[in-house]
């Protein structure tokens, strides 16, 4: 059974600490691994990995894939009050499906 | 530009009574869509998806049903709810299936089931 599994579950910080959030995944014809970011409502979309070794940066932001090893790491660093979300990591798979299969997520609190 | 439309955005229903929740996605053609159900404190459970009209897989037997009555319309539908169907439901969109494209979700309808 195709599995998704995020790690912590949740994370308390204060502003200007670097964190890690974990995904690692077990599933059948893996193409592309994603990273969402979920305040209140709607997640929204921060990475997509789909080679290994290749880290993806945005601001305070990055991410890197290992397909070896089948899991992802998302590194924020400087946090800030703002970053506080639920991070949510998905693995996208076409074994005769066209679907993303989602970790239960990483709560994370920033503290001022 | 792409959007998305989901409602209502919040919804109180007594166990036993039909639901039905619509999804609409504008400023694209042929889109992948999707429902997924989240728990509190939980990560996002695929319900169904669809790559075309009329086309529906299901991920999880359940009382819920869905329909795509047109390109850019998803609709969830229950007879009869349970208890168990309360929960915070997203509907999103993809375009490609190759790699896989980043998902753009609705923002969700929040279900109580009394």
């Amino acid at each position: 059974e195709d599995k998704v599994v995020q790690s912590p579950l949740s994370l308390v910080v204060h502003e200007g600490d670097t964190v890690t959030l974990n995904c690692s995944y077990e599933v059948t014809n893996f193409r592309s691994l994603l990273w969402y970011k979920q305040e209140k409502k709607a997640p929204t979309f921060l990475f997509m990995l789909t080679s290994s070794g290749i880290e993806k940066k945005s601001g305070r932001l990055s991410s890197i894939l290992d397909k070896k090893e089948l899991f992802s790491i998302l590194n924020i660093t400087a946090t800030q009050t703002g970053d506080s979300a639920v991070y949510l990591c998905a693995a996208y798979v076409t074994s005769g499906t066209y679907k993303y299969i989602f970790g239960t997520g990483t709560r994370l609190k920033v503290l001022a | 530009s792409q959007t998305i439309h989901q409602w209502p955005a919040t919804l109180v229903q007594p166990v036993g009574s039909p639901l039905s929740l619509e999804c609409t996605v504008e400023g694209t053609s042929n889109p992948n869509l999707y429902w997924y159900r989240q728990a509190a404190g939980r990560g996002l459970q695929l319900l169904f998806y669809s790559v075309g009209i009329g086309q529906i897989s299901s991920e999880v037997p359940q009382n819920l049903s869905a329909s795509r009555p047109q390109d850019r319309q998803f609709i969830l539908s229950s007879k009869k709810l349970l208890l168990s169907d309360s929960g915070f439901y997203l509907c999103a969109w993809s375009v490609g299936v190759s790699l896989g494209r980043p998902q753009h979700f609705g923002d969700g309808t929040r279900l109580s089931i009394l």
